[in-house]
């Protein structure tokens, strides 16, 4: 069970925008603490996609922006392309736990 | 060119010990904050603990119950994971991390080295 749940799936057709929600507590997102994306393409190791909730980092295509509200945060992309094809994480930080923390991972399929 | 390189693999026996490397190049080592993050076969990624070789302070997540030990050789601008016993349980691929000068983020990636215990 992770600290920070993600939809386990999300799908959508080329050219379409997804979401993919993050949902925290008081003792992480909700405290203040950041929210970090990654991009794991199949096989490779993860990418940072976002920090410090909507930084992008040089190269990340601005198709990709970050938002945060609340104890959540969300990753958006907008003109879905076939290579966005991965699994996204969300990262924070929790306080109560002294440490980092990821969240379960949301398989992107571009239809 | 930052970078971080790790073996490709490590194969152990229940019991064993196992120390694993990762050795940075491209930025100047003692001054940011590296460590490790694990993930399991099709399963998610956790953060395992960091180090910064600089002072050294090292940072556990505590459900790891001290079962691994982060540390680093300024020397050769090299850190560790290691493991005075390894269990089956133990076996995933291990990515070594760099933190972000600006938060807790992990801004560099090894490939990582993938670990196997198995009798």
């Amino acid at each position: 069970q992770s600290v920070l749940t993600q939809p386990p799936s999300v799908s959508g057709a080329p050219g379409q925008r997804v979401t993919i929600s993050c949902a925290g507590s008081n003792s992480n997102i909700g405290a203040g603490f950041e929210v970090h994306w990654y991009q794991q393409l199949p096989g490779t190791a993860p990418k940072l996609l976002m920090s410090g909730n909507t930084n992008r980092p040089s190269g990340v295509p601005d198709r990709f922006s970050g938002s945060k509200s609340g104890t959540s945060a969300s990753l958006a992309i907008t003109g879905l392309q076939a290579d966005d094809a991965a699994d996204y994480y969300c990262q924070s930080y929790d306080s109560s736990l002294s440490g980092v923390v990821f969240g379960g991972g949301t398989k992107l399929t571009v239809l | 060119e930052e970078q971080l390189v790790q073996p490709g693999a490590a194969v152990k026996k229940p019991g064993e010990s196992l120390k694993i490397s990762c050795k940075a190049s491209g930025y100047s080592f003692t001054n940011e904050w590296i460590g490790w993050v694990r993930q399991k076969s099709g399963k998610g990624l956790e953060w395992m603990g960091v180090i910064f070789p600089g002072e050294p302070d090292a940072r556990y997540n505590p459900s790891l119950q001290g079962r691994v030990t982060v540390s680093a050789d300024k020397s050769i601008s090299t850190t560790f994971l290691q493991w005075l016993s390894v269990e089956p349980s133990d076996s995933a691929m291990y990515f070594c991390v760099r933190i972000g000068a600006a938060g807790w983020f992990f801004d560099l990636w090894g490939r990582g080295t993938l670990v196997t215990v198995s009798s």
